[in-house]
């Protein structure tokens, strides 16, 4: 059965700096997906990860996707506020997504 | 195309009492998920539906049941609400084809069970 884990749990990181987020799963998953949800709201698709060395890139924010050591990642580049969310990564199977916990990013200016 | 919505918005109910929340989707999506979202544990899929007429378990399917009569629409029940069911419902719809599983979530479902 797919899990997902997600790390850290919470960030929170000073504008202008980098800092990544992992993302393991525990066996094979179809594709990889990352979420953003701001407090309230509901999750909005950041990016899909269909292969192995996937590489993909929006703003300040890359994910890539490493199948082989079943590892995520979703880079912040020179952090800004705006970017104060929860991120979530998804893994899939035929017909379900499992989520990991999320990611609290807090960017203080 | 208004997407993926859900109504109600918010809900009240006693413990005890039974409720319905329906999620419509406007974009032909073959596949539809309820989620549930309880703070620190993420999102946990409580059924899900590949097709008209067809629904399955996901991880927490116990205290509530499904029904996908027409491809748009996917309703949750819940018979007698208990103060564990207390949660931020969503609901999200994708299309089948392997290249375009991206799920879209609706806006969610706050209830709260006294």
């Amino acid at each position: 059965e797919l899990k997902v884990e997600q790390n850290p749990l919470f960030l929170s990181m000073q504008e202008g700096k980098n800092y990544t987020i992992y993302c393991n799963y525990s066996t094979t998953s179809d594709r990889l997906y990352w979420y953003r949800q701001d407090p309230g709201k509901s999750l909005e698709s950041l990016f899909v990860l269909l292969s192995n060395g996937a590489v993909k890139q929006e703003g300040r924010l890359m994910a890539s996707l490493d199948t082989k050591a079943r590892l995520s990642t979703l880079h912040i580049t020179a952090a800004v506020h705006d970017l104060s969310a929860t991120y979530f990564c998804a893994g899939s199977g035929t017909y379900k997504y499992i989520f990991g916990t999320g990611t609290r990013l807090k960017v203080l200016a | 195309n208004a997407g993926v919505t859900q109504t109600p918005k918010f809900r009240v109910l006693k413990t005890g009492q039974s409720m319905t929340l329906l999620c419509a989707q406007d974009m032909n999506h073959e596949y539809m998920y309820w989620y549930r979202q309880d703070p620190g544990m993420g999102l946990r899929l409580i059924h899900y539906s590949v097709g008209e007429g067809t629904t399955a378990k996901g991880e927490v399917p116990d205290g509530y049941n499904v029904s996908r009569l027409k491809k748009q629409n996917f309703l949750l029940g819940l018979e007698s609400a208990a103060p564990s069911q207390t949660s931020v419902y969503f609901c999200a719809s994708s299309f089948a084809n392997r290249g375009r599983k991206t799920q879209y979530f609706g806006p969610g479902t706050r209830l709260l069970v006294l």
